[in-house]
């Protein structure tokens, strides 16, 4: 079964510097893997998605994520955090080869951006 | 163009009670998949309805069901409510079954059971 893991609750970075939300997945096949971010008492709102071909993808509000094969990673990156980034964020994978099975969502990171 | 939008924004209920909500796709999908997602967690797949059918189902009891109309818009129903069932729901959309297509979500509807 397909599985996602975000192994920081929290994480914390001053503006201007840069930020890492982490993600690692588990599926039985290639996976579709996709990041999503979600402000207070709102829904989500898609940032990227990585489906195949370059490792390296860009989304939107100058969010990138890095698909490591090996490492079984999808990380997400961004060079200069904003305050306006501080929100909680969420990785998902889907599992093309197990079409049964929808987007399965990891437990989430709250980012916060210190002035 | 209008993104997905979800009915009421909020409700409380009591258990035992019967609850009915609302979601309206994003103009041009025709999917629409539902998601629940309990304080602090991620969200949890419920179902998704395509072609006015359930095609797909996470693992929820019976008491959760789920209706798509000719119009792709969707409701979503649970009975005999408990007080787990507090929660966030979600709807999303997108187009056809791809599995690589993009789900876009709703602003969610905040259930309170008591």
């Amino acid at each position: 079964a397909q599985s996602v893991a975000q192994p920081e609750d929290q994480v914390n970075v001053a503006e201007g510097n840069p930020l890492t939300v982490k993600c690692t997945y588990s599926v039985s096949g290639n996976p579709y893997l996709f990041w999503y971010v979600q402000y207070p008492n709102r829904g989500l709102q898609f940032l990227l998605k990585y489906i195949t071909g370059d490792n390296l993808v860009k989304g939107s509000y100058g969010f990138e994520a890095e698909f490591n094969k090996s490492q079984t990673s999808f990380h997400l990156k961004k060079p200069s955090a904003l305050v306006s980034d501080s929100a909680l964020y969420f990785c998902a994978v889907r599992d093309p080869d197990n079409y049964g099975q929808n987007f399965v969502f990891g437990p989430g990171t709250r980012l916060s951006v210190l002035p | 163009d209008a993104g997905v939008t979800q009915s009421p924004t909020h409700l409380i209920k009591t258990r035992g009670q019967q609850v009915t909500l609302r979601c309206s796709p994003k103009s041009g999908h025709d999917t629409v998949s539902w998601y629940q997602q309990a304080l602090g967690q991620g969200p949890q797949f419920i179902f998704q309805y395509y072609e006015e059918e359930e095609r797909q189902r996470g693992n929820f009891p019976d008491r959760f069901s789920g209706h798509q109309f000719p119009n792709y818009s969707s409701e979503l129903n649970v009975n005999a409510l408990l007080l787990g069932d507090s929660a966030l729901y979600l709807c999303a959309s997108s187009f056809g079954e791809v599995i690589r297509e993009t789900q876009y979500f709703g602003p969610g509807t905040r259930l309170l059971v008591l």
